[in-house]
């Protein structure tokens, strides 16, 4: 059983598209996340949700909204796609966020967005 | 502004030398820090973590230290083998946030 799944893998698509990316965990975790990984590799949160609630919020484009309908989803739609949204997105879960006792992060295996 | 360096962006070893990679931090003050690995394609695997009261944590043929004074952090790896061939993440925490360097990518050759 894989811990943390994101689907999907790829994702191509056009310019001013709205998509969305999913993202479940098993681990029974408190706290899930989304990162993204740019071409450079830098690897920067963008949310942090505990138990359903918007802990971090970084410097995201407003295009840029997560949803978490339980704890064991968090799910990022991105309305009207830009060239610049291209990168490879990963979710990650732990237990008790990253200032909690078990902040070890578990990560999905990404998803690659090309927008073209 | 808060900056993690890690020493340089590739390091070769020969197989069964140890493996040495640094991270640096500036303007973190941060509780414990986190190591992971990252292979191509795939998420990064969390390894190993210190806390700011620990010196020295092992694992296996893993080591790392934590220096608070001198805000750094060293991850070795011992008798290197072309498994361990991968991108390594130092990651310190700042409150409510996990940041990644940019990651040592090491070749074990045999």
């Amino acid at each position: 059983d894989t811990a943390v799944s994101q689907t999907p893998k790829y994702l191509v698509t056009q310019m001013g598209n709205d998509k969305s990316i999913k993202c479940e965990q098993n681990l029974g975790h408190d706290t899930m996340y989304w990162y993204k990984q740019d071409s450079k590799k830098f690897l920067k949160i963008m949310f942090s949700y505990n138990n359903k609630e918007l802990i971090i919020n970084e410097t995201v484009p407003n295009r840029f909204s997560p949803k978490s309908p339980d704890k064991a989803h968090l799910n990022l739609h991105i309305n009207s796609l830009e060239l610049g949204d291209s990168a490879v997105y990963f979710c990650a879960s732990s237990q008790g966020g990253f200032s909690g006792g078990f902040p070890e992060a578990f990560f999905g295996q990404g998803t690659r967005l090309t927008v073209v | 502004s808060q900056k993690i360096e890690q020493n340089s962006e590739a390091l070769n070893i020969q197989e069964g030398k140890t493996a040495t990679l640094t991270c640096n931090y500036t303007n973190y003050s941060p509780a414990y820090l986190q190591w992971y690995r990252q292979d191509p394609g795939r998420g990064p695997v969390f390894l190993l973590l210190i806390r700011e009261n620990e010196k020295e944590k092992r694992k296996e043929r893993l080591k790392v230290t934590f220096d608070t004074t001198l805000k750094q952090s060293l991850f070795h790896i011992t008798a290197s083998q072309p498994a361990d061939s991968a991108t390594y993440l130092c990651a310190p925490n700042s409150g409510y946030a996990l940041n990644f360097g940019k990651g040592t990518s090491l070749l074990v050759t045999p």
